[in-house]
């Protein structure tokens, strides 16, 4: 299958720091991306809805200047949590869509730890 | 947002039984896909199900769709241990972002 990577896998930084979390598909050109948040023993929440060349969709709640959202290419979509703090200590996982396919496919996630 | 809900919320099984875990969604879908996803790790993807199927099977999983009542069901059977872990549920509409369902926890002890 189709494979998506995330970098980096955990990350743990100090509250008020930015952090930047990429997502890549590896073989296969993705116009459309997505970021879900998992909280410990909850399931995994849409963030946004990241497009190609284009601003990315937010849902409900989630504040688009703090989680700026930059798809620049067709294999490539970043995350990046600003003045982070320890609530947003997440699980971020994202994924790719084929549009051959219609089919999603996920990144392994990235564990984000904020002191 | 959601979708709808998993039930039960958890789920605690000897090895070798069945375990049957059901999911109910709110709004029309195009599929819908089950997921597993063991502790702190990411998700594994099992089975969709098209919209104009009732039932489909995949080794030991057999997955039910009944649209008029917008629910599913995952049936895993002759379960074993390594089959402890998270289940999910997530719809999608053409074209959407995959919505899931909370989940159940299912642990299976030997």
């Amino acid at each position: 299958g189709a494979v998506v990577s995330q970098h980096p896998s955990w990350v743990i930084c100090k509250s008020g720091t930015s952090v930047k979390i990429e997502c890549r598909s590896l073989d296969f050109q993705a116009t459309t991306m997505f970021w879900y948040r998992q909280f410990p023993k909850q399931s995994l929440m849409l963030m946004a809805t990241s497009n190609e060349g284009s601003k990315a969709t937010y849902e409900q709640g989630v504040e688009k200047d703090k989680f700026l959202i930059n798809h620049a290419s067709l294999t490539l979509s970043t995350l990046t949590v600003t003045s982070a703090h320890p609530e947003d200590s997440s699980f971020y996982i994202c994924s790719a869509r084929n549009w051959n396919t219609d089919t999603q496919y996920f990144g392994p996630g990235t564990r984000l730890t904020v002191l | 947002s959601q979708q709808g809900e998993e039930d039960p919320q958890a789920l605690s099984i000897q090895e070798g039984e069945n375990a049957t875990m059901n999911c109910s969604y709110k709004t029309s879908i195009n599929n819908l896909q089950w997921y597993r996803q063991n502790s702190g790790r990411g998700l594994v993807h099992l089975i969709l199900i098209r919209s104009n199927e009732r039932e489909k099977h995949s080794g030991r999983l057999r997955v039910t769709l009944d649209t008029s009542k917008k629910s599913s069901s995952l049936l895993i059977t002759a379960s074993r241990a390594a089959d402890t872990a998270s289940y999910f549920c997530a719809t999608s509409q053409a074209g959407t972002a995959l919505i899931f369902g909370k989940g159940t926890t299912l642990s299976v002890s030997s």
